[in-house]
């Protein structure tokens, strides 16, 4: 049972906008900045969005993050094929002093 | 380049010891927390444990007392050292950076190396 979380999987058609939630408490999500990391299918994972809505150099705009109080989501707009990945929250937790992640979501680009 | 390179997996029967490596080059090693990060086959991410740049340590409840994490910032290597080895300990294991401080991103990630625990 993962501290964080997420549905097991979502899916969209190409071009279509998919959002992903990630649900925590107030020692980690209401607390801390909430991270978004992809891992595609035999690779390791990558980070996707930093502090809640921040991306990384050479993350496309397509990718967006929010937070509000002790939850959080990923946006995937303009679906593409090679979107087709697992996705994991993470946050800091005060109170297990750890950083903790969601389940994943397996997100399927029907 | 930014290249963690991890090594030192393999297979240990249960109760048994393991020390994995993570080699760093192309950043400032000493600046940066780093951290394990592990993934069982077909489950999701599992944090393991992290030491800042200060050498401060941090460890989740699955593993402390276990694993002894630590850093040699002169060899630019991090290290696991995984003792009392069990059949759930089975998994890929991640090495991965973040900077300024433990709770940052982590920014870096290496390929893995797989851990299985089996007699």
């Amino acid at each position: 049972q993962s501290v964080l979380t997420q549905p097991p999987s979502a899916s969209g058609t190409p071009g279509q906008r998919v959002t992903i939630s990630c649900s925590g408490s107030s020692s980690n999500i209401g607390t801390n900045t909430v991270n978004w990391y992809q891992q595609l299918p035999g690779t390791a994972p990558k980070l996707l969005i930093f502090s809640n809505n921040q991306r990384p150099s050479g993350v496309p705009d397509r990718f967006s993050g929010s937070k509000s109080g002790t939850s959080a989501s990923l946006a995937i707009s303009g679906l593409q094929s090679e979107d087709e990945a697992d996705y994991y929250c993470a946050a800091w937790d005060d109170s297990l002093n750890g950083r903790v992640f969601g389940g994943g979501t397996k997100l399927t680009v029907l | 380049e930014v290249q963690l390179l991890e090594s030192g997996g393999g297979l240990v029967q249960p109760g048994g010891s393991l020390r994995l490596s993570c080699a760093a080059s192309g950043f400032t090693f000493s600046t940066y927390a780093m951290t394990w990060v592990r993934q069982a086959p077909g489950k999701g991410l599992e944090w393991v444990s992290t030491i800042n740049t200060g050498s401060n340590t941090y460890y989740a409840d699955s593993v402390k007392g276990r694993f002894t994490i630590s850093r040699d910032n002169s060899k630019n290597t991090l290290y696991l050292q995984m003792d009392s080895l069990r059949a759930e300990d089975t998994a890929v294991y991640y090495c991965a950076a973040s900077k300024p401080y433990s709770k940052s991103p982590l920014g870096y990630w290496g390929q893995g190396t797989l851990v299985t625990v089996s007699s």
